[in-house]
């Protein structure tokens, strides 16, 4: 079974339009993740979750909106999709807020808009 | 600003070759530094997470040690195979922040 499994796996899209990618976790974790690999292939992230409540909000514009229906669940919704909004983005869990434990992640989901 | 820099950026070396590599961090307010372990078109898979100055943690043939008062850890790996081509992440968690700040990376390269 897939520990954190993200979908869809690759989204190719029109500049404009609005898509979400789900992000489930079967570990029983209960804190949750977004990260954006930029183009230097740096992991930025971008939100976090822990018990359905967000915790770190970085400097992310504001046509990212997380939404955590369960602590198994974190989707990412995109509105308006932009040329720069390019890039793989990776869910990730973890037990508590306690950064003295690992990162699960998922497979990543590529977007490309066009 | 918090940097943690990984050096060298990239590595080539030959089948059972043992080799190592450094991540740097800011040693104030200390609490975490994790390893992870990234093939290409996977997922970053963790390695370890050291928390404690002095702390050796070793998983088969890949070891790491902290030291959180000059701000740095190694990662070594005894006699390299090509199964061992990945990128190795570290990250850093200050007690101050609430999320790790990752480095590039080490791109290794095994050739047999």
């Amino acid at each position: 079974d897939t520990a954190v499994s993200q979908t869809p796996k690759y989204l190719v899209t029109q500049m404009g339009n609005d898509k979400s990618i789900k992000c489930e976790q079967n570990l029983g974790h209960d804190t949750m993740y977004w990260y954006k690999q930029d183009s230097k292939k740096f992991l930025k992230i971008m939100f976090s979750y822990n018990n359905k409540e967000l915790i770190i909000n970085e400097t992310v514009p504001n046509r990212f909106s997380p939404k955590s229906p369960d602590k198994a669940h974190l989707n990412l919704h995109i509105n308006s999709l932009e040329l720069g909004d390019s890039a793989v983005y990776f869910c990730a869990s973890s037990q508590g807020q306690q950064f003295n434990q690992p990162q699960h992640f998922g497979d990543g989901t590529r977007l490309s808009i066009l | 600003i918090l940097n943690v820099e990984q050096s060298p950026q990239s590595l080539h070396v030959q089948e059972g070759d043992s080799t190592n590599f450094t991540c740097s961090f800011p040693s104030s307010n200390f609490y975490a530094l994790h390893w992870y372990r990234w093939e290409t078109a996977k997922s970053p898979e963790a390695l370890f997470v050291m928390t404690l100055n002095g702390d050796e943690k070793k998983k088969g043939r890949i070891s790491a040690t902290l030291n959180t008062k000059e701000g740095y850890s190694y990662l070594y790996i005894k006699g390299s195979q090509p199964e061992d081509s990945a990128t190795y992440l570290c990250a850093y968690y200050a007690g101050n922040n609430r999320k790790l700040i990752w480095g590039l990376g080490t791109s290794l390269a095994v050739n047999p």
